[in-house]
């Protein structure tokens, strides 16, 4: 089946400074990569969605200079979050969809939690 | 606009009986519906999906169910829980993106604790 591997799986940082977190399809393109965030005990938010050599889109509410997306290759995206805050503390997963249809399923990675002291 | 809500944040059951986890969606234009499976630290793994074909959609694990369009409805159910069942279930419809890409829109979750 399709697999998303996402890196790191944990991170501890200190406030004010950034960190990237990198999304992998290792056995797919993934002409479609979302990025989510997920608060304890809630659903999944979603913050924005890339599509390989654009420009991501941001979903309402979420600071795009903040949460930087590079969408390089049909195989990878990464979420730089810049000069963390506690407040963005959370457990961010991202996904991945072969295509851009309705139908296609999205492949979900393992998720990354961000600790910000 | 697409949304979905979950019945019940918790549901128990006993080991070797029925699961029925419930979701209803409101969409403005025919939906595809997904059931979702986390567990603790991990991602989300598909359990299965309805896009317009059969209206009883079958999934791993033993899991199946039923879209109603009438209703509104696309519960899940398994016939007999297991110990490994235990995890929190995302019900989500996919919806038409102005950018003409799918996104996912998630249920609040139903967390489902499964005692000998």
């Amino acid at each position: 089946g399709a697999v998303v591997s996402q890196h790191p799986s944990r991170v501890i940082c200190k406030s004010g400074t950034s960190v990237k977190i990198e999304c992998r399809s290792l056995d797919f393109q993934a002409t479609t990569m979302f990025w989510y965030r997920q608060f304890p005990k809630q659903s999944l938010m979603l913050m924005a969605t890339s599509n390989e050599g654009s420009k991501a889109t941001y979903e309402q509410g979420v600071e795009k200079d903040k949460f930087l997306i590079n969408h390089a290759s049909l195989t990878l995206s990464t979420l730089t979050v810049t000069s963390a805050h506690p407040e963005d503390s959370s457990f961010y997963i991202c996904s991945a969809a072969p295509g851009a249809r309705s139908t296609d399923t999205q492949y979900f990675g393992p998720g990354t939690r961000l600790t910000v002291l | 606009a697409q949304s979905v809500t979950q019945l019940g944040s918790h549901v128990s059951v006993s080991e070797g009986a029925l699961v029925l986890l419930r979701c209803n969606y409101s969409s403005s234009v025919p939906p595809y519906l997904f059931w979702y499976v986390q567990y603790p630290n991990q991602g989300l793994q598909l359990l299965l999906k309805y896009t317009s074909a059969a209206t009883l959609v079958k999934g791993i694990n033993g899991f199946e169910a039923e879209f109603k369009k009438s209703e509104t409805s696309f519960h899940l159910t398994k016939p007999s829980a297991h110990m490994s069942d235990a995890a929190e279930y995302f019900c989500a419809v996919s919806a038409p993106f102005s950018g003409g890409y799918n996104k996912l829109i998630f249920g609040a979750g139903t967390r489902l604790a499964v005692h000998p």
